[in-house]
């Protein structure tokens, strides 16, 4: 079955430091993973995904088959980064639904 | 161009009536989603809809949750005889069928069931 795991519902950190959101999935395959966003009063909206290993606001995200996880890095936290943040994946070929997480309240504190 | 929208913004209702929640997705996005997010329980699947394929209906929680999608475009949940556990924000989202991925997400309506 698919599955992914958010651990941690709230996580909080100070202005500078390095934050990690941890994700672990459980497929049968190759799945797609992606991080979506969503900050106060904005819609959710998509972050980034693996497949394009590419760095966004300073985030990064790199699929770990062994371990199944794809956590979300960013190396100095900034304020604007307080938001929710879902884990998600589809199946390959990104042609089936998404499956989410249930998502982490990050909180930048100044 | 219009991103995706949802009416009504906010619904207060009382328990036992029946709610109609509407989707306009973005133009030419076949694919269309409905999810509900309540705080502790994340963003939960209810259904989908992709072209003209059968819908999944798998995340429905109960049979009083329903969802049409009329000429592919504008889609309607409907919830009849609303329980105070309905209570949530009902999100939609739209994708084109070969980038499903990227889901387009409107604002969400806000459902209290009193």
């Amino acid at each position: 079955a698919q599955r992914v795991t958010q651990p941690e519902k709230l996580l909080s950190v100070f202005k500078g430091a390095p934050v990690e959101l941890k994700c672990n999935y459980s497929y049968s395959g190759s799945p797609e993973l992606f991080w979506y966003v969503q900050y106060s009063r904005q819609r959710l909206q998509l972050l980034l995904r693996h497949i394009s290993r590419e760095s966004i606001k300073g985030f990064t995200a790199d699929l770990n088959k062994g371990e199944t996880s794809f956590h979300l890095k960013k190396p100095f936290a900034q304020e604007e980064d307080s938001a929710m943040y879902y884990c998600a994946l589809s199946g390959q070929g990104g042609s089936e639904k998404l499956v989410f997480g249930k998502g982490t309240k990050l909180t930048v504190n100044p | 161009g219009a991103g995706v929208s949802q009416s009504p913004s906010n619904k207060v209702t009382e328990k036992g009536k029946d709610v109609e929640l509407r989707c306009d997705p973005i133009s030419g996005h076949t694919a269309l989603y409905w999810y509900r997010q309540s705080l502790g329980q994340g963003l939960e699947f209810l259904i989908y809809f992709q072209g003209n394929s059968a819908p999944d209906k798998s995340g429905l929680p109960s049979d009083r949750f329903s969802a049409e999608r009329t000429g592919g475009s504008v889609s309607t949940l409907t919830i009849q005889r609303t329980q105070q556990e309905d209570s949530a924000v009902y999100l939609c989202a739209s994708s084109t069928t070969w980038v499903s991925y990227e889901q387009y997400f409107g604002p969400g309506t806000r459902l209290t069931v009193t």
